[in-house]
């Protein structure tokens, strides 16, 4: 059981690129979500999925794609790549919206844009 | 104002010794709440859910006033291993991240 399993760890980028984030769970979570955490100012929801098919903007969308085609695959597509999305990302799953099972957080992946 | 607000710190503390941390939050429809503790360049982990009859777990007490829209955390005998950031996170009909209270425990 590998909980929620993120890929790459690092990346950098030059300003322009494109580039898919993974992230897969094998917990059958329902609930899936993307946050970035910038220095002092938290984790920022990015898109989330209640379950395959459906998808929804979070606080902080612009610059950033999902889809959500199966339970297990919830990747992040960032479509030109620009400094100000350089950050830490994590991708977190849940039993349920609510978070009351708690969320399980990926190792997260390092994005730093040049 | 931000959704959910804590204090930064650092809390520098004995081994032993007894701290709390407080958090606040805006919205009165905010329907549960946790607390999070994150390691240097880790992901988050649910550390406990915090209720509204407040709730322990071992060395650890979480409070919740609803009123007052106020939750807090009490670490008893600290421990090395306590020094962490501590993250307040509410859901209204999502989780919202506090920015965190970082805690470093000496010996």
């Amino acid at each position: 059981n590998a909980g929620v399993t993120q890929t790459p760890k690092f990346q950098v980028l030059k300003t322009g690129q494109s580039m898919t984030l993974q992230c897969a769970q094998d917990m059958n979570h329902e609930y899936m979500s993307w946050y970035r955490q910038d220095p002092g100012m938290g984790l920022r929801l990015i898109h989330y999925s209640v379950g395959a098919g459906i998808t929804d903007q979070g606080e902080v969308p612009n610059g950033y794609n999902v889809s959500r085609s199966t339970t297990e695959d919830f990747p992040l597509r960032l479509l030109s790549a620009a400094p100000s999305q350089t950050s830490v990302y994590f991708c977190a799953s849940s039993l349920l919206l609510n978070g009351n099972y708690g969320y399980t957080f990926g190792s997260g992946t390092r994005l730093t844009v040049v | 104002r931000k959704e959910v607000e804590q204090d930064p710190g650092p809390f520098n503390v004995p081994e032993g010794a007894t701290v709390a941390f407080n958090c606040t939050y805006s919205n009165s429809a905010s329907q549960s709440f946790f607390w999070y503790r994150q390691d240097c360049r880790k992901e988050p982990k649910l550390l406990m859910s915090v209720y509204s009859s407040g709730n322990e777990d071992g060395r650890f007490t979480a409070q919740l006033n609803r009123a007052s829209q106020y939750i807090s955390l009490l670490i008893r005998d600290s421990k090395l291993s306590d020094s962490a950031t501590y993250l307040c996170v509410v859901n209204t009909d999502k989780l919202i991240f506090g920015t965190g209270t970082r805690l470093q425990v000496f010996p």
